[in-house]
């Protein structure tokens, strides 16, 4: 059975702070996607990973990926309120198959 | 260009009752897919389709949920009768498929409510 996990499930963090999302997938894949959902709202990709060792960054967050270890990351660097939002990893399988982690729920705080 | 569209955005009905959710995706698109959203979960597939072809719908009820992908193109998904726990967001998405970066896009979601 096909399983991907993110942890934390919830994290609250302090504005300025810095802190790393994690996810993990049971079943050999090359290719990750991270998105982002605000309350009410759909998802929205935030990056591609297409291979081991692909590092994306795009302002305050930055993504990578070992498919050896079947992990990612989203590290956030200096929190802002604005990042508050629920985040996604989706790993890729071949046949056009996607399947979503549990998702973290971030809220940061003045 | 447009992106996924979805209809109803809200949907408000009584169990046993029947209720359908209309999709279009972005233009060119072949893989459609229906997610369904519980609260505070990610989405979990229902079926994919490649054109007009549903090639899993291996998690989808077929008990009382029914699709569709008319010419490959719009796509429409219904529930009869819909039952309490039915009740979600309900997310289409579309993407180019094969190989490249092939991104998933979504819909905005029609978020159903069984009372």
């Amino acid at each position: 059975e096909l399983k991907v996990e993110q942890n934390p499930l919830f994290l609250s963090m302090q504005e300025g702070k810095n802190y790393t999302i994690y996810c993990n997938y049971s079943t050999t894949s090359d290719r990750l996607y991270w998105y982002r959902q605000d309350p009410g709202k759909s998802l929205e990709s935030l990056f591609v990973l297409l291979s081991n060792g692909a590092v994306k960054q795009e302002g305050r967050l930055m993504a990578s990926l070992d498919t050896k270890a079947r992990l990612s990351t989203l590290h956030i660097t200096a929190a802002v309120h604005d990042l508050s939002a629920t985040y996604f990893c989706a790993v890729y399988y071949t046949g056009n198959q996607f399947y979503f982690g549990t998702g973290t729920s971030l809220t940061v705080i003045p | 260009e447009a992106g996924v569209v979805q209809s109803p955005r809200y949907k408000i009905i009584e169990k046993k009752q029947p209720v359908a959710f209309w999709c279009n995706p972005i233009s060119g698109h072949n893989t459609l897919y229906w997610y369904l959203q519980n609260l505070g979960q990610g989405p979990e597939l229902l079926i994919r389709y490649e054109n007009e072809e549903a090639v899993d719908d291996s998690q989808l009820p077929k008990d009382r949920f029914s699709a569709e992908r008319l010419k490959g193109v719009d796509s429409t998904l219904k529930i009869q009768p819909a039952e309490l726990g039915d009740s979600a967001v309900y997310l289409c998405a579309s993407s180019l498929g094969g190989s490249g970066a092939n991104v998933l896009t979504f819909g905005a979601g029609s978020r159903l409510t069984v009372l």
